[in-house]
């Protein structure tokens, strides 16, 4: 079954703020998330990973933040600009290249 | 640096039917993966290949089989058609099988009738 899933499939923000997209896991030996944005028309791509021996990694205006007690992740964009309307989708890896991903929440920014 | 290349971008089958979907990975990367997208159960992971070996395997009927070339070019054959095969099939690329970061296509986008 699925081991990761998303709180919210919609998301709107205003342009300027910043944006939080959760995601909860199921599986306590899950131990490397991976978040992926996903535009209109096109494949996911690598926004920023993860691995569970760490609580918070930090990207280019994005942050990601771990939390293994209560399984729960969370994808922080900072000054989120109409460029960031997407899907985002939360995975885990399973092995390999093999990846389970959440269903996905589509993030609409407000000029 | 080229991205994933997947061909055709759009086509259309009929039930019973079967398809054969390309892959070509970014230049240099040896793990090629590929994966199911339709809005009823989103991705799902369908196989993996590594140096023309495949390492995983989705929970998908033995239609769907799968293929890697010597030059890491991938295939993808559905065979058998049903309705419910109708999805974005998308191919992904990484550098090595221990990492997260994959370099996805833009995906063959099968209608099924």
């Amino acid at each position: 079954g699925e081991s990761v899933g998303l709180h919210l499939p919609t998301l709107s923000v205003q342009e300027g703020d910043n944006s939080i997209i959760n995601c909860a896991y199921s599986n306590s030996a899950s131990d490397y998330f991976i978040w992926y944005k996903q535009e209109s028309g096109k494949g996911p791509q690598f926004i920023i990973d993860i691995r569970s021996n760490m609580d918070k990694r930090q990207g280019q205006r994005v942050t990601v933040l771990l939390n293994k007690t209560v399984k729960h992740l969370s994808l922080q964009i900072a000054a989120t600009q109409p460029g960031d309307s997407a899907v985002y989708f939360c995975a885990d890896r399973l092995g390999g290249s093999r990846l389970t991903f959440g269903e996905g929440t589509q993030l609409t920014v407000n000029p | 640096k080229a991205g994933v290349t997947q061909t055709p971008r759009y086509l259309i089958k009929t039930r019973g039917q079967q398809v054969t979907l390309s892959c070509s990975p970014i230049s240099g990367h040896r793990s090629v993966s590929w994966y199911q997208q339709t809005p009823g159960q989103g991705l799902q992971f369908l196989f993996e290949y590594f140096s023309e070996t495949q390492r995983n395997k989705g929970n998908f009927p033995g239609r769907f089989s799968g293929r890697q070339f010597s030059n890491s070019r991938s295939e993808m054959n559905v065979s058998t058609l049903e309705l419910g095969d109708s999805a974005l099939y998308l191919c992904a690329s990484s550098l090595s099988v221990d990492t997260g970061e994959l370099f996805f296509g833009e995906g063959s986008r099968l209608t099924v009738l």
